[in-house]
């Protein structure tokens, strides 16, 4: 089974910290996404990268950069946090070819 | 953008009763897939309709496709209390979109014993 693991399920930052979120997948899978999920407005893509040191934003990078330096270790950075990125932050994976995405379990993150 | 809407928000339901769950999407789409998401937990994946089929099952689960209508719906029958969680429609466009997906907001189903 693909295994996704994230760096923390609960995690309370202040406003201004550069925040880290990791995200590790053991199945050699190509793909890995970064979505945050807020209520009423399911999930949103904010990056995802296709191969290592390659990364594309999705639909909402601002606020947010990745780092992809080793296949199977993909990175969510909040530069400054705010507020506003108050939300949970759920990873996934998918191999090439492979439309089903695998989730981790999910960073619920709150900025103070 | 969200590009998949569900219908309804929640739903509740008693034990062995079935459940039908909608989903609109805007554009056209390679492929539609529905996941299920148990409160504060990640994702799982649960069944996939390619753009050329119409309907597909898997255990309880029967998924039906309208290309024309742009629109998919979710049929879990004699639901069980474990069935409850929060369900999602995901689009896929195809391309060169790397499998990237596009969620609804979701759907909320309690099943009560």
């Amino acid at each position: 089974d693909v295994k996704v693991t994230q760096s923390s399920r609960y995690l309370v930052k202040r406003t201004g910290e550069k925040v880290f979120l990791e995200c590790v997948q053991d199945m050699d899978h190509e793909n890995m996404f970064w979505y945050r999920q807020d209520p009423g407005l399911g999930l949103r893509l904010i990056y995802f990268s296709y191969d290592v040191k390659m990364k594309e934003k999705g639909d909402i990078p601002e606020g947010y950069s990745v780092s992809r330096e080793k296949k199977e270790r993909f990175s969510l950075i909040l530069e400054s946090a705010s507020t506003n990125q108050t939300s949970m932050y759920l990873c996934a994976t998918a191999g090439v070819g492979s439309y089903e995405q695998y989730f981790g379990p999910g960073t619920r993150l709150t900025v103070t | 953008s969200q590009q998949g809407e569900e219908d309804p928000q929640a739903l509740s339901i008693q034990e062995g009763e079935n459940a039908t769950m909608n989903c609109s999407y805007k554009t056209s789409i390679n492929n539609l897939q529905w996941y299920r998401q148990n409160s504060g937990r990640g994702l799982v994946h649960l069944i996939l309709i390619r753009s050329n089929e119409r309907e597909k099952h898997s255990g309880r689960l029967r998924v039906t496709l309208d290309t024309s209508k742009k629109s998919s719906s979710l049929l879990i029958t004699a639901s069980r209390a474990a069935d409850t969680a929060s369900y999602f429609c995901a689009t896929d466009a195809g391309g060169t979109s790397y499998g990237k997906l596009t969620f609804g907001q979701g759907t909320i189903l309690t099943v009560h014993p």
